[in-house]
């Protein structure tokens, strides 16, 4: 069983383009995140998101949004891709309470040509 | 604004000897420190995860330390092998949640 899922692994699509990584967690936690790498691997946080709230970094162009169906799932939403975009999402999962660690999934490559 | 720095950026050593990775944090007020692993194209594994209230983690090999005072953390391998030949990279959980260091590249040669 997976803890923490995303779907697809990769992404290849054209500028202009709108669309959807999937990611849902097996483990009961009561937030999730959306994290981006760049290409210098760098990992910085996009959203934080549990029933109550939504945290965005303010750095994240509005063209990203975060839906959130139910507890389990955080799905992430791109209108009008850019080259920019391209990079590796990364799904992850804890508990609001300070002591739980994080739970990631294993990464959406996505690439726009 | 929470900045996690670690040192050395890269890191290559001979299978078989001890090392130490270096993780520094700007802001003391931590709920806990987690060590992650990172294979090329892959996730991110985790490794240990350091409360606030404590002081070392052991796994295996694996032994990692905090001194939030100073805003200090360590990871040690011992004895590595060329399976730990990863990035190894540390992030630390505060109120504005998980914030992460640029990562150590470790190459372990057989």
């Amino acid at each position: 069983d997976t803890a923490v899922s995303q779907t697809p692994k990769y992404l290849v699509t054209q500028m202009g383009n709108d669309k959807s990584i999937k990611c849902e967690q097996n483990l009961g936690h009561d937030t999730m995140y959306w994290y981006k790498q760049d290409s210098k691997k760098f990992l910085k946080i996009m959203f934080s998101y549990n029933n109550k709230e939504l945290i965005i970094n303010e750095t994240v162009p509005n063209r990203f949004s975060p839906k959130s169906p139910d507890k389990a799932h955080l799905n992430l939403h791109i209108n009008s891709l850019e080259l920019g975009d391209s990079a590796v999402y990364f799904c992850a999962s804890s508990r609001t309470e300070g002591s739980y660690g994080y739970t990631f999934g294993s990464g959406t490559r996505l690439t726009v040509v | 604004k929470q900045e996690v720095t670690q040192i050395p950026a890269a890191l290559s050593v001979p299978e078989g000897e001890n090392l130490v990775l270096n993780c520094s944090f700007t802001d003391s007020a931590i709920y806990n420190l987690q060590w992650f692993r990172q294979d090329p194209g892959k996730g991110l594994t985790s490794l240990l995860l350091i409360q606030s209230s404590q002081r070392e983690q052991t796994s295996g090999r694996l032994n990692a330390s905090l001194d939030k005072s100073s805003g200090r953390s360590t990871l040690y391998i011992a004895a590595s092998q060329p399976g730990d030949s990863a990035t190894y990279l540390c992030a630390v959980k505060g109120a504005d949640g998980l914030t992460f260091g640029k990562g150590t590249h470790l190459i372990i040669q057989p």
